[in-house]
């Protein structure tokens, strides 16, 4: 059971915007620690989304966007597209007590 | 172009040992944190271990005592020592850069298997 809570999938059609929730603590976002987020396509490696909570690498769409309030994250992709196909996780600081990073369980998005 | 390349997995008995090795290039190799991330087949992520640009280190809880990790500046190179190995440690292991306090640059993955 991962630190950081994600739906385990979510899905939507083409053009649609999709929402993925990402439940931490006060161990982690509530104690104002960022959150980041990774996309990870069938068989290959994560990729940086986002990262420090709401910016965008210069190579990512800014289809993706994300934002943290409290002790949650989300990551919104809108203008769903056919290659948004993938596995997303969150990640933050863990409390330390087992592990000093976290990522959430991941959430697999389906494009419909 | 920043690049990262594991080395050094494969199959090995429980109870044995591996090192794994990341070659690094295209950026200042000592201004980075450097993290070791493994994924089981089909799983999700899951951190390993962390060293700071000045040696510090970090570890899962469950292999606390069996693994080690440590770099080369001079090489470029990352290293994962890993002992008293556990079926549980079967994974693709993958080296990973820090930014912030996040990851932005990943490696292709070195695949681990404890049987």
């Amino acid at each position: 059971q991962s630190v950081l809570t994600q739906p385990p999938s979510v899905s939507g059609a083409p053009g649609q915007r999709i929402t993925i929730s990402c439940t931490g603590s006060s161990s982690n976002f509530g104690a104002n620690y960022d959150a980041h987020w990774y996309q990870q396509l069938p068989g290959a490696a994560p990729k940086l989304l986002i990262y420090n909570n709401n910016k965008r690498p210069s190579n990512v769409p800014d289809r993706f966007s994300a934002s943290k309030s409290g002790t949650s994250a989300s990551l919104t992709i809108t203008g769903l597209r056919p290659e948004d196909e993938a596995d997303y996780y969150c990640q933050s600081y863990g409390s330390g007590l087992s592990a000093y990073w976290v990522f959430g369980g991941g959430t697999k998005l389906t494009v419909l | 172009e920043v690049q990262l390349v594991e080395s050094g997995g494969g199959l090995v008995q429980p109870g044995g040992s591996l090192r794994l090795s990341c070659a690094a290039s295209g950026f200042t190799f000592s201004d980075y944190d450097l993290h070791w991330v493994r994924q089981v087949s089909g799983k999700g992520l899951e951190w390993v271990s962390f060293i700071g640009t000045a040696g510090d280190t970090e570890y899962l809880a469950s292999v606390k005592g069996r693994f080690t990790i440590f770099r080369e500046n001079a090489e470029n190179s990352l290293f994962l020592q890993m002992n008293s190995l556990r079926a549980e440690d079967t994974a693709m292991y993958y080296c990973a850069r820090g930014y912030f306090s996040g990851i932005d640059h990943w490696g292709q993955g070195t695949l681990v298997t404890v049987s």
